[in-house]
């Protein structure tokens, strides 16, 4: 069963402090992978990957893919406060049930001033 | 450009009751998706609907109907509302094409009492 895994689960850090998130995947006939962060409402995009060792990068976000061993990094330097949320990575595959999308559980980061 | 918009924000039932949410993207995308957010649990896919007129059952189904009522709209309808079914409710849609990304509504925020 393909799967999509997040760790860890909840991290809290100071300004300043350089994060890094994982994000592991099992998914078949394998497309991209997707990072998105949300805050109160709606998940918005951040990245989309689909090929290995090539760094997507937006400020101090960035984020890169290894399709070798499965899975993804979003790093953030600098932390500021604004940056607490929950960061979602999603698996995207050809074909396939539930709308071809796997998302993880997620990593609620709470940056602390 | 709106985006996806989904209606209404806020709801309180009663149990028993029934209720639809509503959802209109206006990107020209195939793919839409209900998804449910409650603690701990990240996103589970209730309902998606590949294209126009095509609807399959996602992780959670139960409890729930969807209607494609054409390309830009697919409803999510609540028969009889449980207090289990207390939750965030996100519509998605995707860009299937070289994009892929998805992209969701500002969540609608259910209580059943």
């Amino acid at each position: 069963e393909d799967k999509v895994v997040q760790s860890p689960l909840s991290l809290v850090v100071h300004e300043g402090d350089t994060v890094t998130l994982n994000c592991s995947y099992e998914v078949t006939n394998f497309r991209s992978l997707l990072w998105y962060k949300q805050e109160k409402k709606a998940p918005t995009f951040l990245f989309m990957l689909t090929s290995s060792g090539i760094e997507k990068k937006s400020g101090r976000l960035s984020s890169i893919l290894d399709k070798k061993e499965l899975f993804s990094i979003l790093n953030i330097t600098a932390t500021q406060t604004g940056d607490s949320a929950v960061y979602l990575c999603a698996g995207v595959r050809y074909g396939g049930s539930q709308g071809n999308l796997i998302f993880g559980k997620g990593t609620k980061l709470s940056v602390k001033p | 450009n709106a985006g996806v918009t989904q209606t209404p924000k806020f709801q309180v039932l009663k149990t028993g009751q029934s209720m639809t949410l509503q959802c209109a993207q206006d990107m020209n995308h195939n793919s839409m998706y209900w998804y449910r957010q409650d603690p701990g649990m990240g996103l589970r896919l209730i309902y998606y609907s590949a294209s126009e007129g095509t609807t399959d059952k996602g992780e959670v189904p139960n409890g729930y109907n969807v209607s494609r009522l054409n390309k830009r709209e697919f409803s999510l309808r609540l028969e009889s509302a449980a207090p289990s079914q207390t939750s965030v409710y996100f519509c998605a849609s995707r860009d299937t094409g070289a994009g892929n990304t998805i992209y969701f509504g500002e969540g609608s925020w259910l209580t059943v009492v």
